[in-house]
């Protein structure tokens, strides 16, 4: 099935440092998401971003998709900005689904 | 927009209970639902798909006689764990996907059910 990579696997920042996260998948894809799952454990969809880049202020995502990868950017973290990335896709065949990465674990100290 | 609910956000119970949590989309009609598992540390991991009217999808190695599924209605569905055990304890998350086209192809998230098994 689909390998879905992410890294860094742990990030530690000083708040208003900027950061880019990176997620590597194995296969072609045609809907890529980015979430952010927060310390008490809620996702909250960042972007759904198959292709393209996509700026939600302080947040920022590329998807290159012929190069099987996205990059999720973080400008002047924030405290609140701590929890677990994820990118998430789905497996061949398989449209409606969705695999998990292996998250990117952030803090962000003030 | 795109809210999910889930119900009750923590239990403890007694090995060899059963624990049912409820998933349901607010604000928007659900043909698809998830359910996912987590364990400390981890990601996600799918455990089985669910449309309303008809049976679940469970992936491989869920069993469907421990983890029961119901999909009642476009924007309620159950997830029932028979006989707990403590293996069981784990973050229950589930996620609901509306009809393409009334919004886009994406899955929104439930606050996740944190189970404890004695």
């Amino acid at each position: 099935g689909i390998q879905v990579e992410q890294s860094p696997p742990d990030l530690i920042l000083q708040e208003g440092a900027n950061s880019t996260l990176r997620c590597n998948f194995s296969d072609s894809v045609n809907n890529l998401q980015w979430f952010h799952q927060n310390p008490w454990g809620q996702l909250i969809n960042l972007f759904y971003i198959p292709s393209g880049t996509k700026q939600n202020g302080r947040l920022s995502a590329t998807t290159v998709a012929t190069e099987r990868y996205s990059l999720l950017y973080i400008s002047s973290s924030q405290t609140t900005d701590s929890g677990v990335y994820f990118c998430a896709l789905p497996p061949i065949g398989a449209t409606n689904k969705l695999i998990f990465g292996t998250g990117t674990l952030l803090a962000v100290q003030p | 927009g795109a809210v999910v609910s889930q119900h009750p956000s923590w239990v403890i119970c007694k090995s060899g209970t059963s624990v049912k949590i409820e998933c349901r989309s607010l604000d928007f009609q659900a043909t698809t639902m998830f359910w996912y598992r987590q364990f400390p540390k981890q990601s996600l991991m799918l455990m089985a798909t669910s449309n309303e009217g008809s049976k679940a999808t469970y992936e491989q190695g869920v069993e469907k006689d421990k983890f029961l599924i119901n999909h009642a209605s476009l924007t309620l569905s159950t997830l029932t764990v028979t006989s707990a055990h403590p293996e069981d304890s784990s973050f229950y998350i589930c996620s609901a996907r509306a009809d393409p086209g009334l919004l886009t192809d994406t899955q929104y998230f439930g606050p996740g059910t944190r189970l404890t098994v004695l």
